[in-house]
């Protein structure tokens, strides 16, 4: 079955760095969605991608979806210790009826 | 506007025994999700409403677990009877789904089950 892959699991950066989280996908993506959850919260939702090579921004956050329609990643300038917490990418299939599969998620670290 | 309504935020059992977890969603959202969270893990889909209708219920472990959603609006999780490995946060999300956009999730605060 489709599978979401992200990496890495954890990243540690200093206030100020840039932070990288992939995703990947086993099979070709109709669209996919970013979501970030604070420790102790639940997913909130950041953006959805559709199209192939399609790049938005928000702020200090860049998100791309790959020519292929396989893999995405976001992308933190300068990050702040308000980034903490984990980002999930949840790809969703073609021609499936519409149900996200959820990578299992980045942990971001910022130390001050 | 409220956003989407789970109780209870914490429930402790003890094995065999039944559990039930409750989910309003935003107003006007036709459909209704419920996931499990595993620690350290992403979301996991285990059920889906298109609004009284389970469209997607392929992951739901229907021996144990059953999910309800009578009059299209809020719905019950009931797990009979728990095993230790149930425990898990139990997420609600809701969404106005429309296939032609799929649209955002909105997530409840969860209930975090501990299973002893």
């Amino acid at each position: 079955g489709q599978q979401v892959m992200q990496i890495p699991q954890y990243q540690h950066v200093q206030e100020g760095e840039d932070f990288t989280t992939y995703c990947n996908s086993s099979t070709t993506l109709s669209n996919i969605q970013w979501y970030k959850q604070r420790p102790g919260g639940h997913p909130v939702f950041l953006i959805q991608l559709v199209k192939s090579g399609e790049v938005k921004k928000q702020k200090r956050l860049t998100f791309q979806f790959g020519e292929a329609k396989k893999n995405s990643s976001l992308h933190i300038t300068a990050t702040q210790t308000t980034d903490v917490g984990t980002y999930f990418c949840a790809g969703r299939g073609s021609g499936n009826t519409g149900k996200l599969i959820f990578g299992q998620g980045t942990t971001l670290q910022v130390k001050p | 506007e409220a956003g989407v309504v789970q109780s209870p935020r914490y429930k402790i059992i003890e094995k065999k025994q039944p559990v039930a977890f409750w989910c309003n969603p935003i107003s006007g959202h036709n459909t209704l999700y419920w996931y499990r969270q595993n620690l350290g893990q992403g979301p996991e889909l285990l059920i889906r409403y298109e609004n009284e209708e389970a469209v997607d219920d392929s992951q739901l472990p229907k021996d144990r677990f059953s999910a309800e959603r009578l009059k299209g609006v809020d719905s019950t999780l009931k797990i009979q009877p728990a095993e230790l490995g149930d425990s898990a946060v139990y997420l609600c999300a809701s969404s106005s789904f429309d296939r032609s956009a799929y649209n955002e999730q909105f997530f409840g605060p969860g209930t975090r089950l501990t299973v002893l």
